[in-house]
């Protein structure tokens, strides 16, 4: 157990449909990571937030956005669904070493998102 | 052109056989080195994290090696078994929080 948990773990939806995906971190870590990972593909890092302040954006579309709540929980929404949508969605959170390098990384067990 | 390569991008070995995989980066500069182990649909879990100034380290059966001159590490697996069957992904980590992810090798361990 990572100690990231992540809901819901199953999500079928339909194709212009918006869904919400939630990450609670490992206790103490600071910083949030959100990953995409479509079938037999590599992990698509999308954005992450430290402090609830977001950190760093990667390869995330205009569709989707996410937040860090006070209480260090953090969302992933995405909207307007296509099919190519479908994919694993992963957090994963770490704490910040000295230098602000980034810690081990901790990954939740995943959202499996299908639209149909 | 992604920052990491690994190679193979797949491989299969008998029970019990040894094997290695490759990782080879062009990202500077270098702060650390991550093997991370991805059982299939399930959250990546990592395996070892080697700073610029180590050149190797161990978590049981597995070995990582590190060669920041030539830009190049190896996870090295001693004895395979079943459960090693995975994704195995490699992670560059520059200084600051930027993280460069490699696509995998891909392993199946067969009796």
């Amino acid at each position: 157990d990572s100690g990231v948990t992540q809901t819901p773990k199953h999500l079928i939806t339909a194709t212009g449909q918006r869904v919400t995906l939630r990450c609670s971190p490992r206790s103490g870590d600071l910083s949030v990571y959100w990953y995409q990972q479509s079938l037999d593909q590599g992990l698509q890092f999308l954005i992450q937030y430290y402090n609830g302040e977001e950190r760093a954006k990667g390869n995330i579309l205009e569709r989707f956005s996410a937040q860090q709540f006070p209480d260090l929980h953090s969302e992933l929404n995405l909207s307007s669904l296509e099919l190519g949508d479908s994919a694993l969605y992963f957090c994963a959170s770490s704490a910040l070493l000295a230098g602000g390098a980034t810690g081990e990384l901790f990954f939740g067990e995943g959202s499996r998102l299908t639209v149909l | 052109k992604n920052q990491v390569e690994q190679s193979p991008q797949s491989l299969i070995i008998l029970e019990g056989k040894n094997c290695t995989l490759q990782c080879n980066y062009t990202v500077s500069p270098f702060s650390n080195l991550r093997w991370y182990k991805q059982d299939t649909g399930r959250g990546p879990v990592s395996l070892t994290i080697m700073t610029f100034s180590e050149n190797t380290k161990s978590n049981g059966r597995y070995t990582a090696t590190l060669d920041a001159d030539t830009k190049q590490s190896s996870l090295h697996i001693t004895a395979s078994q079943l459960s090693d069957s995975a994704s195995y992904i490699c992670v560059v980590s520059l200084s600051g929080y930027a993280l460069n992810f490699g696509k995998g090798t891909s392993l199946l361990v067969t009796p």
